[in-house]
């Protein structure tokens, strides 16, 4: 089935610093969505991307949909504590726009006051 | 506006017992889902409700799994009998329709000693 590389797996990071991390996906997407996971609790929604090369902000956080629908981006400026946590991306399999998701692995980061 | 609802959020058990998880999507998100994580990994599809239908159980391991919603609003997810390697986070989300944006749970963590 359709897999999403995400890098890098972990980042430790100092308060105040930019954070950049990918997803990749060896075949097309037409949805790229971003998820943040706490300790204990379900992912939520960063942002969704739905248009090739679309760039959106959400806050310090900004990510891109790749112009050949098969990677994504991910940035965090001013990083802060409670920027902690995991960051999975997804997308709909298949190459639809809905229903059921494919995640990466996550990339967890870590951020030192 | 409440969010996703699952119970229990622990539950501990040794292998061949059964376990089953209940959960209340968002009032209105006719498209509910269970997903499994394992430790270190994303999300995976188990199985995806559309009302009282399951339209995707693809991923569902019958053998043992069984899912059911009943008049369409809550639902609830079994394991009969339980293995060492069903020990994860089983989530549950929801969606208005088919294309809506998926709510997550906080999850049920099932451990099997």
């Amino acid at each position: 089935g359709q897999q999403l590389n995400q890098s890098p797996q972990s980042m430790f990071i100092q308060e105040g610093e930019d954070v950049s991390m990918n997803c990749t996906s060896s075949s097309i997407f037409n949805t790229w969505l971003w998820y943040k996971q706490d300790p204990g609790e379900g992912p939520v929604l960063l942002i969704a991307l739905y248009k090739a090369g679309e760039l959106t902000s959400n806050g310090r956080l900004t990510a891109q949909f790749g112009i050949t629908r098969k990677d994504s981006f991910l940035n965090i400026s001013a990083s802060i504590p409670s920027d902690v946590g995991i960051y999975f991306c997804a997308g709909p399999a298949g190459g639809t726009s809905y229903g059921k998701l494919t995640f990466g692995q996550g990339t967890i980061l870590t951020v030192h006051p | 506006e409440a969010g996703v609802v699952q119970s229990p959020r622990y539950k501990i058990i040794e292998k061949k017992q059964p376990v089953a998880f209940w959960c209340n999507p968002i009032s209105g998100h006719n498209t509910l889902y269970w997903y499994r994580q394992n430790l270190g990994q994303g999300p995976e599809l188990l199985i995806r409700y559309e009302n009282e239908e399951a339209v995707d159980d693809s991923q569902l391991p019958k053998d043992r799994f069984s899912a059911e919603r009943l008049k369409g609003v809550d639902s609830t997810l079994k394991i009969q009998p339980a293995e060492l390697g069903d020990s994860a986070v089983y989530l549950c989300a929801s969606s208005k329709g088919l294309a809506g944006e998926q709510f997550f749970g906080p999850g049920t963590r099932l451990t099997v000693l």
